[in-house]
């Protein structure tokens, strides 16, 4: 069984959706909680970076942990078809810096 | 600023050759960190270095790789000698240090590796 898991779509929304994107994970030493986007042949590039749980919000993205469900999600609000890309979840434990990442998620939004 | 920098971008080696990858973390970044994905799989950790020193090798898939971080600036990774299933696409990563907890951590572009 895999540490993450996520379900890797697509997904796809027409613009303007609000759109939900979730990982779960088994291992409850994970204490922070990342969420990357990727474009096709670029990098990770980190969205959103959460330590424990509660909710972080910046612009249209809000990300939320839920440690008790070991539940992680990612909204975005006012979907753009510039967000269309592949996002991955990932965390990390106090101590060891090594992420374990989901498989990620492929989103496509409609124009 | 720049980003984290990999070089080459894409590398085609036939099996049993060596190839050797590149990163360049961001200016005052003392961790860097290698990641791999292979076809169809999510991104795994191969290993982290602080500054110069491997902190962290438990994602090291065997001894055929060998990474290095000359001065705890650049770091290589190289693989001696190359196999089929070591096709995929290598990751860099950089975070500056942190007391106690963790900081984010910020990837480069990647390096396509194709064995034939």
């Amino acid at each position: 069984q895999k540490e993450v898991e996520q379900d890797p779509g697509p997904l796809s929304v027409p613009e303007g959706a609000i759109v939900s994107l979730n990982c779960t994970y088994s291992n409850s030493a994970f204490q922070y909680f990342m969420w990357y986007r990727q474009y096709s042949r670029k990098g990770p590039e980190l969205l959103m970076y959460t330590y424990s749980s509660g909710n972080k919000e910046d612009g249209r993205f809000t990300a939320q942990v839920d440690k008790s469900s070991k539940y992680i999600s990612l909204f975005i609000r006012d979907s753009q078809p510039s967000d269309s890309a592949t996002y991955l979840c990932a965390m990390s434990r106090t101590g060891r810096r090594a992420l374990t990442f989901g498989s990620g998620t492929r989103l496509q939004v409609q124009p | 600023e720049a980003g984290v920098t990999q070089f080459p971008s894409h590398s085609v080696i036939e099996k049993g050759q060596t190839v050797t990858l590149r990163c360049d973390p961001i200016s005052g970044h003392d961790n860097l960190y290698w990641y791999r994905r292979v076809m169809g799989k999510e991104i795994k950790f191969l290993l982290h270095f602080v500054k110069e020193s491997k902190q962290d090798e438990s994602g090291m898939p065997n001894n055929r790789f060998l990474a290095e971080r000359t001065g705890g600036t650049y770091s290589t990774l190289k693989v001696q000698p190359a196999e089929l299933e070591d096709s995929g696409v290598y990751f860099c990563a950089s975070s500056q240090g942190g007391r106690g907890g963790n900081t984010e951590a910020f990837f480069g572009q990647g390096t396509r590796l194709t064995v034939v």
